[in-house]
């Protein structure tokens, strides 16, 4: 699985959109770009995931650059609930019994009131 | 609701004993996972299982057993060789027929060795 790259720490203030980068320059053509988050002392939530084009769900949007080098994921209008560790992962499914995915240490997003 | 179910949520064992974290799934998932997680760094694979009666080792599996005889239970040993066990551990599912899917995570479970 490709290395995926993230700024360690972020601020947003509350209203506002929310922009994570993730930098994944190594990504695979097979490869998906999956986020999810994690409130402290909690088991991470998946947020959103895509291949080539940007995605759009109920949580969030993803815009994926067309060289697939890097993605962004945009949380519209950040409430303080919102405040969490945002992990990015590079995935590809191989094959049965020889997947999984790896967590990195994220962005931790602070939304300030 | 579905979900993943992972008991006790807190635990606190001396050191030199054994202790089995439970993972209980009602999503009829085929794929369960244990990850572990150290303050303030990502999520580690310890073990996964894609079908009942197989599993696999993940990065960190020294210390650590699991079983699967039932496709809902993916019970998680943490042995007395393992050398530091203090951390929050995680279980996971996902439908494992798809080449894609998000993970289900539980609540996790925060071991403490004393």
């Amino acid at each position: 699985d490709a290395k995926t790259t993230q700024p360690p720490s972020m601020d947003c203030a509350e209203g506002r959109a929310a922009n994570l980068p993730c930098n994944h320059s190594t990504i695979s053509g097979n490869e998906y770009v999956y986020w999810y988050r994690q409130i402290h002392s909690q088991g991470p939530q998946y947020i959103i995931h895509g291949l080539k084009n940007n995605e759009t769900n109920e949580m969030a949007s993803l815009i994926i650059t067309e060289d697939r080098k890097s993605s962004t994921l945009i949380l519209p209008h950040a409430t303080l609930r919102d405040t969490a560790v945002y992990y990015c992962i590079a995935y590809m499914f191989l094959n049965f019994g020889n997947e999984k995915l790896t967590f990195g240490t994220g962005t931790r997003l602070t939304i300030i009131p | 609701d579905g979900g993943i179910t992972q008991s006790p949520k807190y635990l606190f064992r001396k050191e030199g004993q054994n202790v089995t974290l439970s993972c209980e799934q009602n999503l009829n998932h085929d794929a369960m996972y244990w990850y572990r997680q150290d303050p303030g760094q990502g999520l580690r694979l310890i073990y996964y299982s894609q079908i009942v009666n197989d599993f696999q080792k993940g990065d960190i599996a020294e210390g650590y057993s699991v079983s699967r005889e039932k496709k809902e239970s993916f019970p998680l040993t943490v042995t007395s060789a393992q050398k530091n066990p203090t951390a929050f551990y995680l279980c996971a599912s996902r439908q494992g027929a798809m080449n894609t899917g998000e993970l289900f995570f539980g609540e996790g479970s925060r071991l403490t060795v004393l």
